[in-house]
């Protein structure tokens, strides 16, 4: 089976960093997505991590470490528009698997 | 190339009532997953199917709920006899590869559905 956990709400204010954190135990893994979803949408797709260490793309960074079974999402010099929540997925190792969401972390920015 | 197109946004059904909703995967997607969202909670997987496959239901209800992904025209994820704990979102998701690739899935904007 698959547990996987993240904090059910955040603040923080416009300009500055937050880290959303995902633990998660998976009996097959292969990879982490974290995706954003704004209330009434799509979740939208941010980042992929197959091995260890920090992926960086724009204002948006995502870790993974696979022997702690840990990953983070950095979003840095928020905006208000940034307010959403945001999905840890875990990618099965299995063809015959579909992606296994958390939760997801409510976002709030604050001015 | 259009996205993931799923109708209609929102559906109200009486209880006992049939529903239905629709899928079409983005252009060159052979992959399609259906979640399921209440509010204020995450995705919750229901099925994966291929182009007349079904591949993974373990998500899915065993009575009432049934999906498909004919040869020609959309996946259609259908709930018979609703009752009012299937009002939720109900969300689609298609991609080139399969389960386990490295490839992202794509969403559809949803259905919402409310059982009255």
């Amino acid at each position: 089976g698959q547990n996987i956990d993240q904090p059910t709400e955040m603040t923080a204010t416009e300009g500055a960093i937050v880290q959303i954190n995902c633990t998660y135990q998976t009996s097959g893994f292969n990879g982490l997505f974290w995706y954003q979803q704004h209330a009434g949408e799509a979740p939208t797709f941010l980042s992929y991590n197959v091995l260890d260490g920090l992926e960086e793309k724009g204002r948006f960074s995502s870790f993974l470490s696979r022997s702690k079974g840990y990953s983070y999402l950095l979003l840095k010099e928020l905006q208000m528009k940034d307010s959403a929540s945001y999905l840890c997925a875990v990618s099965p190792n299995t063809g015959r698997r579909a992606l296994t969401f958390g939760s997801g972390t409510r976002l709030q920015v604050q001015p | 190339n259009a996205g993931v197109m799923q109708n209609p946004r929102h559906l109200v059904r009486r209880r006992g009532q049939e529903a239905r909703l629709r899928c079409s995967p983005m252009k060159g997607h052979s992959h399609v997953y259906w979640y399921r969202q209440l509010p204020e909670e995450g995705l919750k997987f229901m099925v994966y199917l291929q182009k007349e496959n079904i591949i993974d239901e373990s998500g899915m209800p065993k009575e009432r709920f049934s999906a498909e992904f004919p040869k020609e025209g959309p996946s259609i994820l259908r709930i018979q006899q609703v009752v009012r704990g299937d009002s939720a979102a109900y969300f689609c998701a298609s991609s080139p590869l399969g389960g386990g690739s490295n490839t992202e899935a794509f969403f559809g904007q949803g259905t919402r559905l409310t059982v009255v």
